[in-house]
């Protein structure tokens, strides 16, 4: 079945220490997200790629980075976690920016 | 900008009965609609979307919502709760062209 999957699915990082999660997707999306999700909250929007053209949220901070080396995969590089970026991080893709997105299972980042 | 609003952030049904939550959202212009549900510590998974063709729109699972231009209102029901419903809901807008405004979401438990 065509999907987006994110590894891992968890992952525990040191205060300070870079992490890199990865999302893939065989569904050949033109468009990738990443959302940051705290506990009980809504998703927030990163940023996202259209192709290779990268979008960033005005109110991401510059601590998170994120890299599309090819259609399927997608990175998202924090830098230097602190306790304030343990959340769940959700990629999504979709065909066209207005179309729905499908989000993969999700990544729960702890920060120790 | 656009806004999604979800009245109630928990809603407790019994098994069997009527399932309603409300979404409302602040437009310009007739936007895309969507609803999500997301499991404990899985992704977001679409269970219908509105795109300005036929305004009840049937989606996944046995839930249907309605759009109504004049109350701005894009409810989402469930004629009978299942247990397997329990689970977070988030309302989501589209303006034409641009990204994913989501609601602050609906808890929903389902009681035996």
């Amino acid at each position: 079945d065509a999907m987006v999957i994110q590894n891992p699915r968890y992952q525990v990082t040191q205060f300070g220490k870079p992490v890199t999660l990865s999302c893939s997707q065989t569904l050949n999306h033109n468009v990738m997200y990443w959302y940051q999700q705290k506990s009980s909250q809504a998703p927030k929007l990163l940023f996202h790629y259209y192709d290779k053209d990268f979008n960033n949220e005005a109110d991401t901070p510059d601590n998170f980075q994120s890299r599309r080396p090819n259609t399927s995969f997608c990175f998202l590089d924090i830098r230097s976690p602190g306790l304030g970026d343990a959340a769940m991080y959700l990629c999504a893709t979709s065909i066209r920016v207005l179309y729905e997105q499908y989000f993969g299972p999700g990544t729960r980042l702890t920060v120790t | 900008a656009q806004s999604v609003t979800q009245l109630g952030s928990h809603v407790s049904v019994s098994e069997g009965a009527l399932v309603l939550l409300r979404c409302n959202y602040s437009s310009s212009v007739p936007p895309y609609l969507f609803w999500y549900v997301q499991y404990p510590n899985q992704g977001l998974q679409l269970l219908l979307k509105y795109t300005s063709a036929a305004t009840l729109v049937k989606g996944i699972n046995g839930f249907e919502a309605e759009f109504k231009k004049s109350e701005t209102s894009f409810h989402l029901t469930k004629p009978s709760a299942h247990m397997s419903d329990a689970a977070e809901y988030f309302c989501a807008v589209s303006p034409k062209g641009e990204k994913l405004v989501f609601g602050k979401g609906t808890k929903l438990t389902v009681n035996p």
